[in-house]
């Protein structure tokens, strides 16, 4: 089975804060992203990687840095929280560029 | 900027009842379409993918694609309440190979 899993389910973290989102898939996969889903605005994509520290920013970068040092984890980082940062995040996967991608549970992140 | 467009319902079907899901996107060179499903506060999750003109059927599920009018929809057979989430509609940005989402449709299925 598919297996992309995200750290955190619920995280609850203070203006300013600088804060990680682990994500690990165990598919072997080429491809990862991390959107942000929001109300109204539907899902955003914040950085994509195709391969080991290798990333492009995608439609929301700004705010959010990404690292990926092996091929199994895709990190998302907020350099110092802001309240507007407060959302779904969904981090995904995929085999390339023409096949599904596959989804974490969600982490949703609330900063007060 | 590519985009994908859904009509944001809600839509409201009788159980049994046939649902349909509409989708249209601006990039012509997009090569793979997909339909996510997604309930209340959990992930999108895959229910069909399709690459070629023409349908695709999966049980209730039938995928419809028409690259020449950059259309591709979603038919649900025999609606069951249990179908009634928002269900998105995805491409492949061909440029760049970002997936590109659209907004999502809610459905209702009424018992």
């Amino acid at each position: 089975d598919v297996k992309v899993t995200q750290s955190s389910r619920y995280l609850v973290k203070r203006t300013g804060e600088k804060v990680f989102l682990e994500c690990v898939q165990d598919m072997d996969h080429e491809n990862m992203f991390w959107y942000r889903q929001d109300p109204g605005l539907g899902l955003r994509l914040i950085y994509f990687s195709y391969d080991v520290k290798m990333k492009e920013k995608g439609d929301i970068p700004e705010g959010y840095s990404v690292s990926r040092e092996k091929k199994e984890r895709f990190s998302l980082i907020l350099e110092s929280a802001s309240t507007n940062q407060t959302s779904m995040y969904l981090c995904a996967s995929r085999t390339d560029p023409y096949t599904e991608a596959f989804f974490g549970q969600g982490t949703r992140l609330t900063v007060v | 900027q590519k985009e994908v467009e859904q009509n944001s319902g809600p839509l409201s079907v009788p159980e049994g009842a046939i649902a349909s899901l509409n989708c249209t996107y601006s990039d012509r060179v997009s090569q793979s379409f997909f339909w996510y499903r997604q309930y209340s506060g959990k992930s999108p999750e895959l229910i069909m993918s399709i690459y070629s003109n023409g349908d695709k059927e999966d049980g209730r599920f039938t995928a419809q694609l028409n690259k020449a009018s950059q259309y591709v929809s979603l038919l649900i057979r025999d609606s069951q309440p249990s179908d009634s989430a928002t269900y998105l509609c995805a491409v492949y940005e061909g440029s760049q190979g970002n997936l590109i989402f659209g907004k999502g449709t809610k459905l209702s299925v009424k018992p």
